[in-house]
């Protein structure tokens, strides 16, 4: 099974800032990546897809870049509504796999 | 406008079995390739399984083979996804979600999730 590692797992940041968050996979899995958001009762929401496309809808602050086994989503400037966890998820072959996420706070 | 609706909360005993439902408006089912995955209490999402097009049949997770069964309705467009053996640890929310093992099918705009079944296992 292919491990997705996230760093850091929490994240302190003040409204403005930048925040990049990493996920890197135990093995080479093209652009075959994806970034959730999830906020508490909630199911996640996809951002990012094929390591880097935005998804419709999804604001243009967030960015995801990467390919093989190092991939990073970039929150440009934090807004309110951006504290959340956010969770990497691979494609590239079954099982499909989540990394263990990232809970960003208001600092 | 697509929805993934899943049927309610559930509160089994040990040892007993849930199947969870998941309807679907907007698509048929058979436009769409359906996927279980479920969330622990505190924890991060885990897949449990789904239909991968490419071979024509349902792949499960290692973790729970022989214990989930998911099947399809299509004359109502309604997936159901069958845990057995239940244990206090399968306590968790289990979603269904539409497009998580294809660029094509997101690219398409067939994502989505369900909201989600809270199931508990407890004596």
């Amino acid at each position: 099974d292919i491990q997705l590692t996230q760093s850091p797992s929490f994240l302190s940041a003040s409204v403005g800032d930048r925040v990049t968050i990493t996920c890197r996979a135990s093995q080479g899995i093209r652009s075959y990546l994806a970034w959730y958001q999830q906020k508490p009762g909630k199911a996640p929401k996809l951002l990012i897809y094929a390591a880097s496309t935005l998804q419709s809808g999804v604001p243009s602050r967030f960015s995801g870049s990467g390919s093989g086994t190092e991939f990073t989503l970039t929150i440009s400037s934090l807004q309110p509504e951006d504290f959340a966890t956010y969770y990497c998820q691979q494609l590239n072959s079954y099982p499909l796999t989540f990394g263990g996420g990232t809970k960003v706070e208001i600092k | 406008q697509v929805q993934l609706v899943q049927s309610g909360a559930e509160v089994k005993k040990p040892g007993a079995s849930v199947k969870v439902s998941c309807k679907v408006s907007g698509y048929t089912l058979t436009e769409l390739s359906m996927h279980w995955v479920r969330q622990a209490p505190g924890k991060g999402p885990e897949w449990m399984g789904g239909f991968d097009p490419e071979d024509g049949e349902t792949i499960y997770a290692q973790k729970f083979q022989g214990r989930v069964t998911m099947t399809e309705d299509t004359s109502t467009d309604t997936a159901y996804m069958e845990l057995s053996s239940l244990r206090s640890e399968d306590t968790a929310v289990y979603y269904c979600a539409t497009g998580l093992a294809s660029v094509v099918e997101t690219t398409q705009r067939k994502h989505y999730w369900g909201q989600g079944t809270l199931v508990t296992v407890s004596s």
